[in-house]
């Protein structure tokens, strides 16, 4: 168990539909990642948070949000919903924000769009 | 082109084999290197963690980096059933920017 609680674990939805994933980090991490894992793309960075602020974002879709809450936990907001976008959504957590820092994942949120 | 290149496999061994992995990576701000073992769409699970060029070792496994040819490695000598998993190769730049940059995933089965 890393310590990285994703919530939920599974999630089917409608085409243009909204959900919000959530994830927990380990106890003390101030960081947080949330990637993207589809078959054809692997293992996609999308967004960092840093207590509570932005710190790197990557090829996140417009449609797609974040946001890291005072007590660390952090939510990914997917809206309008399409086919593409079923993936298994990762969390990660990691001490500090500095390159370097182990990061630790969450066990995933599998969405699936229909 | 990726920035991390990693053989998709899949990759299969007797029991007992030693394994070696490899990942190639293009951009020579990468400082940081980890190896995931993944079990069935699991989350990423970290094995190895390395900083700069050489070697370490952990148990069965070895972590090998190479920076003047951009070369990352992993060897796992006698493999187990249980180490059949997908592993991702990672790297991370030092500065600023801290997000992981993943190669594909080599799929490895270990027979009993």
């Amino acid at each position: 168990d890393s310590g990285v609680t994703q919530t939920p674990k599974h999630l089917i939805t409608a085409t243009g539909q909204r959900v919000t994933l959530r994830c927990s980090p380990r106890s003390g991490d101030l960081s947080v990642y949330w990637y993207q894992q589809s078959l054809d793309q692997g293992l996609q960075f999308l967004i960092q948070y840093y207590n509570g602020e932005e710190r790197a974002k990557g090829n996140i879709l417009e449609r797609f949000s974040a946001q890291q809450f005072p007590d660390l936990h952090s939510e990914l907001n997917l809206s309008s919903l399409e086919l593409g976008d079923s993936a298994l959504y990762f969390c990660a957590s990691s001490a500090s924000a500095g390159a370097g820092t182990e990061a630790f994942f969450g066990q995933g949120t599998r969405l699936t769009v229909v | 082109q990726k920035e991390v290149e990693q053989d998709p496999g899949p990759l299969s061994v007797p029991e007992g084999a030693i394994v070696s992995l490899n990942c190639t990576y293009s951009n020579s701000a990468f400082q940081y290197f980890m190896w995931y073992r993944q079990y069935s769409r699991k989350g990423p699970e970290l094995l190895m963690y390395t900083y700069s060029s050489g070697n370490k070792e952990d148990g069965r496994f070895t972590a090998q980096v190479d920076k003047s040819s951009k070369y990352i490695s992993l060897f796992i000598r006698d493999s187990q059933p249980s180490d059949s998993a997908t592993y991702l190769c990672a790297t991370q730049p030092s500065g600023s920017a801290r997000q992981l940059t993943f190669g594909s995933g080599t799929q490895l089965t270990v027979l009993p």
